[in-house]
């Protein structure tokens, strides 16, 4: 069975570090395009970037630029998602994402999903 | 303020037809890029319904289609059901700043 195993729900205060996963198992991991989309409470998905795993080609967008950084451990099938200073307004459910084909240019639709994490950031 | 312009919410009575647009500009949808749509439940992950402008994945019913025009898209869904009850978004690529995914701010689809 294709899946996307997210890791578990984090809580931490502003100014910390996170890095949270996403495994893939039952295709061929490093030959597809893996995204992150951020659902913050009672607001919208937004597409935050892609990672090719064979080469580590990321795509952000502007607004995550520099905010987040993705990356991805092909020899595991797990791509990352991380940051170094979280802000309280980070607190959101982030969702992992698989493209729908393999290869391809970086267009296509997220086909399968992980189940996403909860990220509270709170004193 | 999303790039991509949804209806914040839409309504229809079951059996009947209801669309949702999806509104962008020359940068995105009006550029050719693939329009795609999910439908999203609460507590739940998103799912994909549309890709590929009208294409429907294995095991999306045919009540849903999907359509592109200019710098629009649209999601029809035909005989309404309760359990269409979700929030609805449309996705695509942007060439601005080098090209990044772009979403729409999603429209609430209330069955009545």
């Amino acid at each position: 069975e294709v899946q996307l195993v997210q890791s578990g729900a984090e809580v931490k205060e502003p100014g910390e570090s996170l890095k949270i996963s996403c495994r893939g198992s039952g295709y061929s991991f490093g030959h597809y395009w893996i995204g992150w989309v951020r659902q913050m409470p009672g607001k919208g998905l937004e597409w935050m970037g892609i990672i090719y795993p064979v080469d580590s080609h990321t795509i952000y967008s502007p607004s995550f630029q520099g905010q987040v950084t993705i990356s991805a451990d092909k020899s595991i099938n797990t791509a990352f998602l991380q940051w170094n200073s979280l802000k309280a307004s980070d607190t959101a459910i982030y969702f992992c994402a698989r493209f729908r084909t393999p290869y391809g240019s970086g267009y296509d639709a997220f086909q399968i999903w992980g189940r996403g994490t909860m990220v509270t950031v709170a004193s | 303020q999303s790039v991509l312009t949804q209806p914040p919410s839409v309504s229809g009575a079951p059996g009947q037809r209801v669309t949702i647009s999806c509104t962008g500009s020359s940068s995105n949808i009006g550029a050719g890029y693939d329009v795609h749509w999910y439908q999203k439940l609460p507590a739940t992950a998103p799912k994909l319904l549309i890709y590929g402008d009208n294409n429907r994945p294995s095991g999306v019913p045919d009540r849903f289609s999907g359509s592109k025009s200019g710098t629009t898209a649209s999601l029809a869904i035909s005989g309404l059901q309760a359990e269409d009850e979700a929030d609805y978004y449309c996705q695509s690529y942007d060439n601005t700043l080098g090209g990044w995914g772009v979403f729409g701010g999603g429209t609430k689809l209330t069955v009545l």
